[in-house]
């Protein structure tokens, strides 16, 4: 079945370091991939998609592109803010089914 | 901006109580996903509508979990009786088309159950 694997976490970094997420995944399909991301107590918040191979999802500063040929959906940030503490969650839609990955925490610290 | 609509935002319950959590979707939004999302983890798809009609309940624990979406509009989902693996973060989602080329899921801010 469809999964999505995510780096393990904590991730911590000090203001304005460069960021990487690593996100892989596997599908039987052509999927959707998409970067959520969650602030504490709260629900998830879409930050970036892309629908195709190729495609480059961006909001905020992060980046992220969709590579078929690695399976891979790594988000980056060049300059990373306190306030982009929170946990990360990589995703997939392949048809009518969602998958969500583990998640990853980022913490950054001033 | 349009957003998915959640109550209560917190609950607090005994075990072998009812709980029901409500959820009202972005106007127009055909498809309602509810998740459940235990601390630390991803969210894990409990039941996905696509109007009124039951389209993915195959994680649902029937025996205790129910859910309905009756007009196809809002939705709540039913915990009978709750247990203490039950306490977890319970969210739903939206998205205008299930399954299409920009098919997107909207959240809410998710109710927080707690089970003593």
């Amino acid at each position: 079945g469809d999964s999505v694997t995510q780096m393990e976490g904590p991730v911590t970094l000090s203001e304005e370091a460069f960021l990487t997420i690593n996100c892989t995944y596997t599908a039987t399909g052509y999927p959707s991939l998409f970067w959520y991301v969650q602030y504490p107590g709260e629900g998830l918040q879409l930050l970036l998609k892309a629908t195709k191979a190729d495609d480059k999802g961006s909001n905020k500063g992060f980046e992220a592109t969709y590579r078929k040929e690695t399976t891979s959906f790594h988000l980056e940030k060049g300059s990373v803010q306190v306030s982009d503490s929170a946990v990360y969650f990589c995703a997939l839609r392949d048809g009518q089914n969602f998958v969500f990955g583990p998640g990853t925490r980022l913490s950054v610290l001033p | 901006e349009a957003e998915v609509a959640q109550s209560p935002r917190y609950k607090i319950t005994e075990k072998s109580q009812a709980v029901a959590f409500w959820c009202d979707p972005i106007s127009g939004h055909a498809t309602l996903y509810w998740y459940r999302q235990i601390l630390g983890q991803g969210p894990e798809l409990l039941v996905q509508f696509q109007d009124e009609s039951v389209v993915d309940d195959s994680q649902l624990p029937k025996d205790r979990f129910s859910a309905e979406r009756l007009k196809g509009v809002d939705s709540t989902l039913k915990i009978q009786p709750a247990e203490l693996g039950d306490s977890a973060m319970y969210l739903c989602a939206s998205s205008p088309l299930a399954g299409g080329p920009t098919d997107t899921q909207y959240f809410g801010p998710g109710t927080r159950l707690t089970v003593l």
